[in-house]
């Protein structure tokens, strides 16, 4: 079965980069996501990968992807109190249409 | 342009209330999905439309009842709650309902059950 795993918390200084990290466990083909909610809002899509990628970078984002550990990370570089927020990671996979499988979801803390 | 809108932004509602949710996209998108969040959690999906026919329900209860009038357009009616109901519920939309298709969610709406 799938299952998406992220740490709860993080706690960087303003102007420094953020590492969050999210472990999924299917193996077949599959896109992963990062969306961003913030208090009391909707999730916004940051940025996705496929899985047959290793990197995507778009301006301060950075999505790493290790497939042979299932592991992803987004880091935020030059981190801004503005993106103070909870991030979940998620899945979608080939055999079940378009279903995403969330990750906990790490709320990241920006101190200034 | 990747705006979903939602309606009302909050609502406060009795047990013995009837009201209704609505979503919106004018992207074309054909597949649109109902999901419930409770407070730290991640969203649990309810339902998907795919052109404008159920595909999923996520054995929701049947106090909650969706609505696929058109193509941009779906609600989530709701009748007899109960105070677990409480949660922010959002809407979201796909171009089609393919894992290779980026789902954009709206900006939900706070339901509140006294």
């Amino acid at each position: 079965g799938e299952d998406v795993e992220q740490s709860l918390f993080l706690s960087v200084r303003e102007g420094d980069s953020s590492v969050i990290n999210c472990t999924y466990t299917d193996s077949s083909s599959t896109y992963l996501y990062w969306y961003k909610q913030e208090p009391g809002a909707g999730l916004q899509l940051l940025t996705y990968i496929f899985s047959n990628m290793d990197m995507k970078q778009d301006q301060r984002l950075t999505v790493l992807l290790n497939k042979k550990d299932k592991h992803l990370s987004l880091r935020i570089a030059d981190t801004q109190t503005g993106d103070s927020a909870i991030y979940f990671c998620a899945e979608s996979t080939g055999d079940a249409g378009n279903m995403l499988t969330f990750g906990g979801g790490t709320r990241l803390m920006v101190k200034p | 342009d990747t705006e979903v809108t939602q309606t009302p932004k909050h609502l406060v509602m009795g047990m013995t209330n009837k009201k209704s949710l609505k979503c919106e996209q004018h992207m074309g998108h054909r597949a649109m999905y109902w999901y419930k969040q409770k407070a730290k959690k991640p969203p649990e999906l309810m339902f998907v439309y795919s052109y404008e026919k159920l595909s999923i329900n996520e054995s929701v209860p049947s106090r909650f009842s969706p609505e696929c009038p058109n193509s941009s357009l779906l609600n989530l009616h709701l009748h007899a709650l109960q105070p677990e109901d409480s949660a922010l519920y959002l809407c979201a939309s796909s171009q089609d309902f393919s894992y290779t298709d980026t789902q954009y969610f709206g900006p939900g709406t706070r339901l509140t059950v006294l």
